[in-house]
């Protein structure tokens, strides 16, 4: 257990709807990074907050924003969802840049 | 901008046997390698990483793994495998320095199968 909760484990949709996947970062972490594993583009790097503010984007689509609340906590909102973004999103964490990121179980998400 | 290489996307080896597995990586300043694992259905795990230092760097359940700058590589090892090391494991990099720094840049991934 890397102590990096994420909800819901699963959750299928239809296309064109939106949806908000939750981070809880292990105790003491100050940042919050989010990825996408799917089969063919493989495991990327979204986005990075850090202590509530935007630290860096990847590839992150338009349609796709985040937030970290004053509690540490992060949501990714996915938004006019289509079939190619049914993929597992992970949520890490760390104390800050370049320590350890510690990795949640990923939340599935099924776009039908 | 930074990239990962993994050569060959499945190794099966026998129990007992030496695990190799292949990272390059292309980035403009030395970074920070990594070496996760990913058994099924489960979120990843760092087995290793390099930062600076001895560039032989010993990781969890007996893998370790080697920074060679001269080649750009940063591969796996393991001497002897177990069944249980059957996963998929993921070399990667991140900037030292700068905005980007610690975003992991992965690479696709290397399926370990461990035959009995």
């Amino acid at each position: 257990d890397s102590g990096v909760t994420q909800t819901p484990k699963h959750l299928i949709t239809a296309t064109g709807q939106r949806v908000t996947l939750r981070c809880s970062p292990r105790s003491g972490d100050l940042s919050v990074y989010w990825y996408q594993q799917s089969l063919d583009q493989g495991l990327q790097f979204l986005i990075q907050y850090y202590n509530g503010e935007e630290r860096a984007k990847g590839n992150i689509l338009e349609r796709f924003s985040a937030q970290q609340f004053p509690d540490l906590h992060s949501e990714l909102n996915l938004s006019s969802l289509e079939l190619g973004d049914s993929a597992l999103y992970f949520c890490a964490s760390s104390v800050s840049g370049n320590n350890e990121q510690f990795f949640g179980p990923g939340t599935r998400l099924t776009v039908l | 901008a930074q990239s990962v290489t993994q050569l060959g996307s499945h190794v099966s080896v026998s129990e007992g046997a030496l695990v190799l597995l292949r990272c390059n990586y292309s980035s403009s300043v030395p970074p920070y390698l990594f070496w996760y694992v990913q058994y099924p259905n489960q979120g990843l795990q760092l087995l290793l990483k390099y930062t600076t230092g001895a560039t032989l760097v010993k990781g969890i359940n007996g893998f370790e793994a080697e920074f060679k700058k001269s080649e750009t590589s940063f591969h796996l090892t393991k001497p002897s495998a177990h069944m249980s090391d059957a996963a998929e494991y993921f070399c990667a990099v991140s900037d030292r320095y700068g905005g980007s720094q610690g975003n992991l840049i992965f690479g696709k991934g290397t399926k370990l199968s461990v035959k009995p």
